[in-house]
């Protein structure tokens, strides 16, 4: 069936490092791939899609490139803040019968100053 | 322009009681779709509803239940709650057939559930 496996968490890194959040997936075709981000607090926000292979979802500076070859669709960040802290979610969405989405377990990441 | 509104936000139940969760769609969505999202782990699917009918549910048993009134809006309701349902419960709203394709699928904070 159709799945997200994400890297286990959590993320610590210092201000302005590199971030890579790893995702993979399976699923029939080649579906819409998203992530969502959800801060303390908050509800779940979208944060970028791609709809095709080698498509690259981009906002807010993070970026993620489909890429069929190897089912992934990885997120990075080439300087994070502090204010990127919050968990991480990969995410696919099913379309049969009522449109859903499959959610990655999640990343939580955390910048430090 | 109010996005998803969710009610309570927190909520302490014990072991065999009955909860009920609230949520107000966004303006103009006409579908309302509930996820559980326990500690650590990403949401799960429960199920949709679309003009007052449930749409699909997920691998959830029939102590969850919902309903969705004629302004949109929607209830979730747990029966003999266990120590496992607790978590945080999400409510999802979107135009039908433009949802979860990135057109306007919108989250509420949610409500935590915790279950002693």
């Amino acid at each position: 069936g159709n799945s997200v496996t994400q890297m286990e968490g959590p993320v610590t890194l210092s201000e302005e490092a590199f971030l890579t959040i790893n995702c993979t997936y399976t699923a029939t075709g080649y579906p819409s791939l998203f992530w969502y981000v959800q801060y303390p607090g908050e509800g779940l926000q979208l944060l970028l899609k791609a709809t095709k292979a080698d498509d690259k979802g981009s906002n807010k500076g993070f970026e993620a490139t489909y890429r069929k070859e190897t089912t992934s669709f990885h997120l990075e960040k080439g300087s994070v803040q502090v204010s990127d802290s919050a968990v991480y979610f990969c995410a696919l969405p099913i379309i049969q019968g009522a449109q859903k989405l499959v959610f990655g377990q999640g990343t939580r990441l955390t910048i430090n100053p | 322009d109010a996005g998803v509104t969710q009610s309570p936000t927190h909520l302490i139940k014990t072991r065999g009681q009955q909860v009920t969760l609230r949520c107000s769609p966004k303006s103009g969505h006409d579908t309302v779709s509930w996820y559980q999202q326990a500690l650590g782990q990403g949401p799960q699917f429960i199920f949709q509803y679309y003009e007052e009918e449930e749409r699909q549910r997920g691998n959830f048993p029939d102590r969850f239940s919902g309903h969705q009134f004629p302004n949109y809006s929607s209830e979730l309701n747990v029966n003999a709650l266990l120590l496992g349902d607790s978590a945080l419960y999400l409510c999802a709203s979107s135009l039908l057939d433009r949802g979860v394709l990135g057109y306007g699928y919108t989250f509420g904070s949610g409500t935590r559930l915790t279950v002693v």
